[in-house]
Order: C-alpha cells, then sequence, then structure tokens
C-alpha cells in the first residue's frame, strides 16, 4: 500500500518558536495533501487541504498565519506552526490522497507536539 | 461541527465475541470510510463503501451503509486482542469533491483476552 511518513515524529519547544512539520508520500505522487489535527481521545479535525504547487485551502476557524503549509512537490507538504503557544500542543496528522481515486487517503504517523 | 457522530464512544468485549459500532454523518456523501487508530498513531484504511453500495465485507469486517438514514455500521467479527483501538468513519460529502472527509468521534475498543 501507499506509504506516508511524517518527520519528526515527536517534538517539544519552548513557547514562541516555530516549528515545522514535513509530510512526504513515499512511493506515490499525491496531488493533495491534508492536514488534520486531533486533541487526546478525540477525532480528526481537517486544518487545510494543500494542493501541489497552489494556497492551501484552510478549513473555517484555523489560522492561516498561524499554520503556514507549503506543498512544493509531488511528494511534499511542510506544516509550520508559528510562534506556538502551550494551546497548540496537540497531534498533528497529514494524509495524502491519490489523484484521481476514490478519495481514498492514506495517513502518516503523526506527529506529536508539545509546547512547553 | 465537523465531527459526525458515533456510538458507543467506547466498547470492552473479550475475545471471540462480535464488535459493532455505528456511524452517523450529516450530508450527502460520495462515500464513507471506516479507519482504525492504534493509541498515538496513525490512521490505517480498513473499507470503503460507496454511496450507491449498501454492505461489503473484509476479512473479517463487514461494514453497511444506509443513506437513508445517514448512518453506517462497521461489524468486527471474532475478535481479537489485537483489535484494540479506535475505530472512526468518515464520510466524504458530495459538497466538498473528492477532497473532504469528516471524521466521527471515534469508537474506543478494548478486546479482554
Amino acid at each position: 500500500g501507499a506509504v506516508v511518513s511524517q518527520h519528526p515524529s515527536r517534538v517539544i519547544c519552548k513557547s514562541g518558536t516555530s516549528v515545522k512539520i514535513e509530510c512526504r508520500s513515499l512511493d506515490f505522487q499525491a496531488t493533495t495533501m491534508f492536514w488534520y489535527r486531533q486533541f487526546p481521545k478525540q477525532s480528526l479535525m481537517l486544518m487545510a487541504t494543500s494542493n501541489e504547487g497552489s494556497k492551501a485551502t484552510y478549513e473555517q476557524g484555523v489560522e492561516k498565519d498561524k499554520f503556514l503549509i507549503n506543498h512544493a512537490s509531488l511528494t511534499l507538504s511542510t506544516l509550520t506552526v508559528t510562534s506556538a503557544h502551550p494551546e497548540d500542543s496537540s497531534f498533528y496528522i497529514c494524509s495524502a490522497r491519490v489523484g484521481g481515486s476514490y478519495n481514498e487517503q492514506f495517513f502518516g504517523p503523526g506527529t506529536r507536539l508539545t509546547v512547553l | 461541527s465537523q465531527q459526525g457522530e458515533e456510538d458507543p464512544q467506547a466498547l470492552s468485549i473479550q475475545e471471540g465475541e462480535n464488535a459493532t459500532m455505528n456511524c452517523s454523518y450529516k450530508t450527502s456523501i460520495n462515500n464513507l470510510q471506516w479507519y482504525r487508530q492504534n493509541s498515538g498513531r496513525g490512521l490505517v484504511h480498513l473499507i470503503l463503501i460507496r454511496s450507491n453500495e449498501r454492505e461489503k465485507h473484509s476479512g473479517r469486517l463487514r461494514v453497511t451503509l444506509d443513506t437513508s438514514k445517514k448512518s453506517s455500521s462497521l461489524l468486527i467479527t471474532a475478535s481479537r486482542a489485537a483489535d484494540t483501538a479506535s475505530y472512526f468513519c468518515a464520510s466524504s460529502p458530495i459538497s466538498g469533491g473528492y477532497n473532504k472527509l469528516i471524521f466521527g468521534a471515534g469508537t474506543r475498543l478494548a478486546v479482554h483476552p
């Protein structure tokens, strides 16, 4: 099956710093990648949809200046949490969709962000 | 709210028993998918059922879809301790094209040896 990786798997940072999370599709080209956020024991909330070569589409209530998304190639999307605060601590999961499919998304293993 | 609803929120059973989880969604869909998540890990795709399908099987999994009630169920037969995980349904709304997935709240399944 298609493999999606995320890096780092875990990051701890100080309040006010910026953190970049990478999402890569390893064995396929992903025209669309998605970023989700998950709080403990809760479901996934879609933050934004990222299409290669164009601006990301953010869901209502998600600050685009806070969560910068860059989809530079068909295999890489990055999420940068700018000026992180403790309330940004969460589990961030990316997924990638193979173009032309019936919307099957392949998920990365997630990144645990802890902001002190 | 983005989320669909799932019930039960938590389910505890013995190995060998069947586990049934239900999911409801809010708008017309292209398809509905079920995912599994082990604690602190990413999601694993289990099964996809299209809006014109009513039932689908994959190994010990059986999924049903009732578009008139906007609901779906996942049945795991002959459960094993290794099935312990959280299970999420995710609907693909027609309004979102083929891009969006709206996740349910999830069911935490515990299978005891």
